[in-house]
């Protein structure tokens, strides 16, 4: 079964700032992995997602992540944060094995971007 | 529009009352989810369909029911038996199951309280 650690529960940045959002994963099987960002009282929207081919996946809202099978981590990246990415990220992995696999979430790192 | 919506956003009952929220989608998306969502812990799968007429349990089913009598509609009750329902309930759908790949796509949640 998979499993996913989110490093670090809440991450303060200042704004204009880099920021780094850490995921790591345990699975014996392949996977598809994804980010998903919610703003408070909403819903899930998808940031991005990694299915197969480069490792360096870029999202909506200028978001990137990394796929290191090696390390088996899917870490998200910002080079520089706005005051509106203040929420809460998630990171989840699914297998590839198709309808059996279920998509397994992350407990949530919340990031709040300071003036 | 198509999307995913769900009612009410807030919703107060009553311990030992059961309830219900709605799931309703325009996607026409075969596979249909809900999750729970507590503080801290992520979102947690309580059922999901990946077909009319057809239902699973997930990882917290227990004190939960749901129906799917129709592709668009997934309604969940909250029965007396769950012990601490109060929580943020989100409801998501993708196009198909049972699929090597799908994207989920989430509604805005229904935030319940038990008085």
């Amino acid at each position: 079964a998979q499993s996913v650690t989110q490093l670090d529960s809440q991450v303060p940045v200042f704004e204009e700032a880099p920021v780094e959002l850490r995921c790591n994963y345990s699975s014996s099987v392949s996977v598809y992995l994804f980010w998903y960002v919610q703003y408070p009282n909403q819903g899930l929207q998808l940031l991005l997602k990694y299915l197969s081919g480069s490792t360096l996946v870029k999202g909506i809202n200028g978001f990137e992540a990394e796929f290191n099978k090696s390390q088996t981590s899917f870490h998200l990246r910002k080079p520089s944060v706005h005051i509106s990415d203040t929420a809460e990220y998630f990171c989840a992995v699914r297998g590839t094995q198709g309808g059996s696999e279920k998509l397994v979430f992350g407990k949530g790192t919340k990031l709040t971007v300071n003036p | 529009d198509g999307g995913i919506t769900q009612s009410p956003k807030y919703l107060f009952r009553k311990e030992g009352q059961n309830v219900t929220l709605s799931c309703e989608q325009n996607l026409n998306h075969d596979a249909m989810y809900w999750y729970r969502q507590d503080p801290g812990q992520g979102l947690r799968l309580i059922y999901y369909s990946q077909i009319v007429n057809d239902f699973q349990k997930g990882d917290i089913a227990e004190g939960y029911s749901v129906s799917r009598e129709k592709k668009e509609s997934f309604p969940l009750t909250v029965t007396s038996a769950q012990k601490n329902p109060t929580a943020f309930y989100l409801c998501a759908s993708s196009i198909d199951g049972t699929g090597s790949y799908n994207e989920q796509f989430f509604g805005p949640g229904t935030r319940l309280t038990v008085l």
